[in-house]
């Protein structure tokens, strides 16, 4: 079955305790990319790559790591989380760039860092 | 950046009306996208329509295009209990960065 899996799906964790959020894609796709979602702001790029070690920010990169070593792994690190960065987040993947290719999105993973 | 804007925010219905949902946006565009969240779920894709597209048909669902008014509507026809989820509207980036923009979304809420 074709699908992005995020994990974990849930953290609740503590100022400045590092993070990695993995996420994984089994379709072969050239384009990942994270989102975080906030109510009231809908979703916002934080990095994306458009192939293996190929990666740039996004519109809300700052407090954020990526890196792409191979192609259907996209972590999302959080070297020093902060609570401002509470939010659900998505990983989203496309055959190629998303600009003209349906996104397929992951389930989320909701952070809380207190 | 260019950004769709759905209209209404927020819709309720009762089982088997039609839901009409909209998306306007700023700049020209080559194609739109509609998806569908559901609660604490991930965006799932649902329609692209390219802009030499007026009209496209996918089951219930019907999306409209068009490019004079820079505007879009999703027709979810025969509505049920379970279409109840909120719908973004995605357009292209115009920059360098191949990306989507979402809408901040309409919530459906689709009453048995």
């Amino acid at each position: 079955e074709a699908q992005v899996t995020q994990n974990p799906r849930y953290l609740i964790t503590v100022t400045g305790k590092k993070l990695t959020v993995t996420c994984s894609q089994n379709m072969n796709h050239e384009y990942m990319s994270w989102y975080r979602q906030d109510p009231g702001l809908g979703l916002r790029q934080i990095y994306y790559s458009m192939n293996v070690e190929v990666t740039d920010k996004g519109d809300v990169p700052e407090g954020y790591k990526v890196s792409r070593k191979e192609k259907r792994n996209f972590p999302l690190i959080l070297e020093s989380p902060s609570p401002n960065q509470t939010s659900l987040y998505f990983c989203a993947s496309s055959r190629q760039g998303a600009s003209n290719q349906p996104q397929h999105f992951g389930d989320g993973t909701r952070l809380s860092i207190l | 950046s260019q950004q769709g804007e759905e209209d209404p925010q927020a819709l309720s219905i009762q089982e088997g009306e039609n839901a009409t949902m909209n998306c306007s946006y700023k700049t020209s565009i080559n194609n739109l996208q509609w998806y569908r969240q559901n609660s604490g779920r991930g965006l799932v894709h649902l329609i692209l329509i390219r802009s030499n597209e007026r009209e496209k048909h996918s089951g219930r669902l019907r999306v409209t295009l068009d490019t004079s008014k820079k505007s879009s509507s999703l027709l979810i026809t025969a509505s049920r209990a379970a279409d109840t989820a909120s719908y973004f509207c995605a357009t292209p980036f115009t920059g360098a960065n191949s990306k989507l923009t979402f809408g901040k979304g309409i919530t459906l809420s689709v009453r048995p």
